[in-house]
């Protein structure tokens, strides 16, 4: 099993700040997946295959990696960016998420 | 527009049995591999179960395999997911999802979920 493990567990930022959410993955991956969760609502998928914006995802959200190392990076974070993102593999059953990284507006 | 939705979720004893549903549509569901993903209350996100276009093949984690079913009915553009043997780590938010994409699996729809709570 290919364990996900996303650093920071919480994190805090400030509006305009860059931020960046990583995710390592126990064994090499060819793609990673991510997802934002806002309270109470089902997950959305956000950015797909390492780098790819889902549809209607703003521009200032970008992903990046390879192999084992994955991140999520904000370039000026907003309000509505606050959220639990989660990072998810499908290279291989059992297909698994990292443990999720909650980002809040300071 | 894809909608996913999901019922059959409740209270359930342990060692009970529990058959959940997911309604499908906007999209061409035969086409789709389908999957249910499940969310302990506070918790992260676990894969379940994916079945393929057909529902000749299944997949399951070892924490459900043997216990959970997985199906669908093309027809009727449904997906379901038969759980046995219940247990109190089994209560969670069970989410039907789409699952897409060629060499590296993800899910691009997600319904709003529906709740098991395994409890004497």
């Amino acid at each position: 099993e290919i364990v996900l493990t996303q650093s920071p567990t919480t994190m805090a930022a400030s509006p305009g700040e860059k931020v960046t959410l990583t995710c390592r993955a126990s064994s090499s991956v060819s793609y990673m997946h991510w997802y934002q969760q806002r309270s109470g609502t089902s997950p959305k998928l956000w950015i797909y295959e390492t780098s790819k914006l889902a549809s209607g995802v703003p521009n200032r959200f970008s992903g990046s990696g390879s192999g084992t190392s994955y991140s999520l990076t904000i370039n000026s974070m907003e309000t509505e960016d606050a959220a639990t993102y989660y990072c998810q593999q499908g290279s291989s059953y059992p297909l698994t998420f990292g443990s999720g990284t909650k980002l809040e507006i300071k | 527009e894809v909608q996913l939705v999901e019922s059959g979720g409740g209270l359930v004893q342990p060692g009970r049995s529990l058959k959940l549903s997911c309604a499908a549509s906007g999209f061409t569901f035969s086409n789709y591999y389908m999957a249910w993903v499940r969310q302990a209350p506070k918790k992260g996100l676990e894969w379940v179960a994916t079945i393929s276009t057909s529902g000749s093949r299944t997949y399951y984690p070892d924490s459900v395999k043997g216990r959970f079913t997985i199906s669908r009915d093309n027809a009727k553009s449904s997906l379901y997911l038969q759980m046995n043997s219940l247990k109190s780590e089994d209560t969670a938010t069970y989410y039907c999802a789409r699952r897409t994409g060629r060499s590296g699996w993800y899910f691009d729809f997600w319904g709003p979920g529906t709740m098991v709570t395994v409890s004497s």
